[in-house]
């Protein structure tokens, strides 16, 4: 039974370069949510999927931020011209569905860090 | 702009001694959640409290939900040095996504 697994762990890139973080969910589930975490603080929401469709994308901070979920599966967060203020922790979670019961279960998440 | 301020943000106490951490906010949710998250790991959830007025108990841990669905707190009954860790509190709002608090970073002294 795995979790929910994001690669790559850390990735290192400069100003004004394009990243894709990857996300797989738990195997059957249908929500999938992304977070960013910056250091000392909580996480903040991005998006979230309900199936291969973004329900939600209030969280996106502006036009460079990106994310698709192509087959309602593995999801990629796209950010380009990356800035350093985009440094942080991106979390992926997955749930069975959508409910005030659903548990999300999160990965250990994608540290980025833009020089 | 739902919020969720925690407090307090550090606290640091011996081995033994009790404490609460304190979640309020000014909107209402559908449902709270505590997570426990340990450096370089994703949150882990703790609890789901859902009614106003709910008291939940994971063995030396009590959760609480405000009537009102507005505030929680989490109380810990004779800390110990394997409780250190960040605790978050996270509402989740009509849309079904997690607000979260900034965190109390809990340290417990042996």
């Amino acid at each position: 039974g795995a979790g929910v697994s994001q690669t790559p762990s850390n990735k290192v890139t400069e100003k004004g370069k394009y990243v894709e973080l990857r996300c797989d969910p738990i195997s059957g589930h249908t929500a999938l949510y992304w977070y960013r975490q910056s250091l000392g603080q909580g996480p903040e929401f991005l998006i979230y999927f309900q199936g291969t469709g973004a329900a939600d994308d209030s969280g996106l901070p502006n036009d460079r931020f990106f994310a698709v979920r192509p087959e309602g599966s593995v999801s990629t967060l796209k950010i380009q011209r990356t800035e350093r203020g985009d440094s942080a922790v991106y979390l992926c979670a997955s749930s069975s569905g959508t409910s005030r019961y659903n548990e999300q279960f999160f990965g250990p998440g994608t540290r980025l860090t833009v020089l | 702009t739902q919020l969720l301020e925690q407090s307090p943000q550090f606290l640091s106490i011996q081995e033994g001694e009790n404490l609460t951490v304190y979640c309020n906010s000014s909107s209402v949710f559908s449902s709270l959640q505590w997570y426990r998250q340990e450096p370089g790991e994703g949150p882990v959830l703790l609890v789901t409290v859902v009614t106003g007025g709910e008291v939940k108990k994971l063995k030396r841990l009590t959760f609480q939900f405000g009537d009102a669905r507005k505030d929680s707190s989490l109380h810990i009954t004779a800390a110990q040095p394997g409780d250190t860790g960040l605790y978050l509190c996270a509402g989740m709002d009509s849309s079904y996504k997690l607000i979260f608090g900034s965190g109390t970073r809990l340290l417990v002294r042996p």
